[in-house]
């Protein structure tokens, strides 16, 4: 079975520095896909970024990014010039290309973004 | 405006209520799910539902029961609850089989407290 794992409860960061959120995952799947959702106080989970893991190369959306490095299976994100908005839970998630049914999630991340 | 929306946001219940949870998306979606979340714990999928079809029951004990009436709608109805069910539930939903690199669009959830 699938697994996902964050190893950071906590991170913490100061308004326009640079963080990196971490996740690794256990597959024996070669296909699959891979997201990071953020969930704000007001608990609505967004999508913030996804990765085929077909592709190379690595997702941008705008300050946010991933670094994926498939053969150690791990999938860190990068928010840079961070926002005092960018406080929130991020969660690491996977999703197999053949059962399109699961989405599954880590622990999670609480990011801090201090002024 | 989310496109997935749920009620209510907050509930409390007695052990020996029922009770249920309502989720609706206008998004064209044809599989819906719920998830458990609770703290310090990663999300738990508990049903998913595809075209109307429940295709996923993750072990999930019966005072909890879902219906899905047609693509749009989604219910959880609880009954004789216990105080370790108290959580955020979340629905969420998406495109089936065929577009598996499409996440979820999550709602806001719902926060129940047994007592």
């Amino acid at each position: 079975a699938q697994t996902v794992t964050q190893s950071q409860p906590e991170m913490s960061v100061q308004e326009a520095e640079t963080v990196t959120l971490s996740c690794t995952y256990d597959t024996s799947e070669s296909d699959y896909y891979l997201f990071w959702y953020k969930q704000p106080p007001s608990r609505q989970m967004i999508l913030v970024i996804r990765q085929e893991a077909y592709k190379q190369q690595n997702a941008t959306e705008n300050r946010f990014s991933v670094n994926f490095q498939k053969a150690a299976k791990s999938f860190s994100l990068k928010i840079s010039d961070s926002q005092l908005g960018d406080a929130a839970m991020y969660f690491c998630a996977y999703r197999s290309a053949r059962n399109t049914d699961k989405l599954i999630f880590g622990t999670g991340t609480r990011l801090q973004v201090f002024p | 405006e989310t496109g997935v929306t749920q009620t209510p946001r907050h509930l409390v219940m007695g052990m020996t209520n029922k009770k249920s949870l309502k989720c609706e998306q206008h998004l064209g979606h044809n599989a819906m799910y719920w998830y458990k979340q609770s703290a310090k714990k990663p999300l738990e999928l508990m049903f998913v539902y595809n075209f109307k079809e429940q295709t996923e029951n993750n072990s999930v004990p019966s005072r909890f029961s879902p219906e899905c009436p047609n693509s749009s709608h989604l219910f959880l109805h609880l009954h004789t609850l216990q105080p370790e069910d108290s959580a955020l539930y979340l629905c969420a939903s998406s495109q089936a089989s065929g577009s598996t690199g499409y996440g979820y669009t999550f709602g806001s959830g719902t926060r129940l407290t047994v007592v």
